[in-house]
């Protein structure tokens, strides 16, 4: 199975800020990474797909970036509704995997 | 527009079934992959099965032999059969669109429906 490791597991940031999170393949994936955003009661949303094309719909802001074993998911200029955890996922082979996640609070 | 809602969750004992859907709309349902992703309390998302459009299915293995993915295109519906479970399937059960081709992403998904085992 390809691990996926996301750092870091959390952080703290202002409206804003520009934030980077990393994703990490345990095995090359070429682009085969997508990004999701999920807030609490609400569904999964996706962000990224194929490392770097953003999703319809949602904000420029947004940017991901990668290939092989090494990802990152760029937010510039957060806003309030961007608080919210972060997660990387292959789909590079099966089982699909997920990073554990990265939890973005307001500081 | 798009749009998937899950039902099925509820209170069931260790070693007992329970089957969930997943109702969709919006889209032509039988030409896409669909999937069911979990996520426990306190954890992360794990991918469980998907489906593709023609009937092929995948699991991880820690449900394999113990749930089964299923789809009626009649119905616009797709189903996970839970037998044999146990506490550590807990989990909120979210649906998810993939693609019509592999690689898959998932996009929308549902509001999940919440799965409790326990006695």
């Amino acid at each position: 199975d390809i691990q996926m490791t996301q750092s870091p597991s959390s952080l703290s940031a202002s409206v804003g800020d520009r934030v980077t999170i990393t994703c990490r393949a345990s095995q090359s994936i070429s682009s085969y990474l997508n990004w999701y955003q999920h807030s609490p009661g609400k569904a999964p949303k996706l962000l990224i797909y194929s490392a770097s094309s953003l999703q319809s719909g949602v904000p420029s802001r947004f940017s991901g970036s990668g290939s092989g074993t090494d990802f990152t998911l760029t937010i510039n200029s957060l806003q309030p509704e961007d608080f919210a955890t972060y997660y990387c996922q292959q789909s590079y082979s099966t089982p699909i995997t997920f990073g554990q996640g990265t939890r973005l609070d307001i500081k | 527009q798009v749009q998937l809602v899950e039902s099925g969750g509820g209170l069931v004992k260790p070693g007992g079934s329970l089957r969930l859907s997943c109702a969709a709309s919006g889209f032509t349902f039988s030409d896409y992959y669909m999937t069911w992703i979990r996520q426990a309390p306190g954890k992360g998302l794990e991918w469980v099965s998907y489906i593709s459009s023609s009937d092929t299915t995948t699991y991880a293995d820690s449900v394999k032999g113990r749930f089964t993915i299923s789809r009626d295109n009649a119905k616009n519906s797709l189903y996970l059969q839970m037998n044999s479970l146990r506490a550590e399937d807990t989990a909120v059960y979210y649906c998810a669109r993939g693609r019509t081709v592999v690689p898959n992403w998932f996009d929308p998904w549902g509001q999940g429906t919440l799965v409790t085992v326990s006695s």
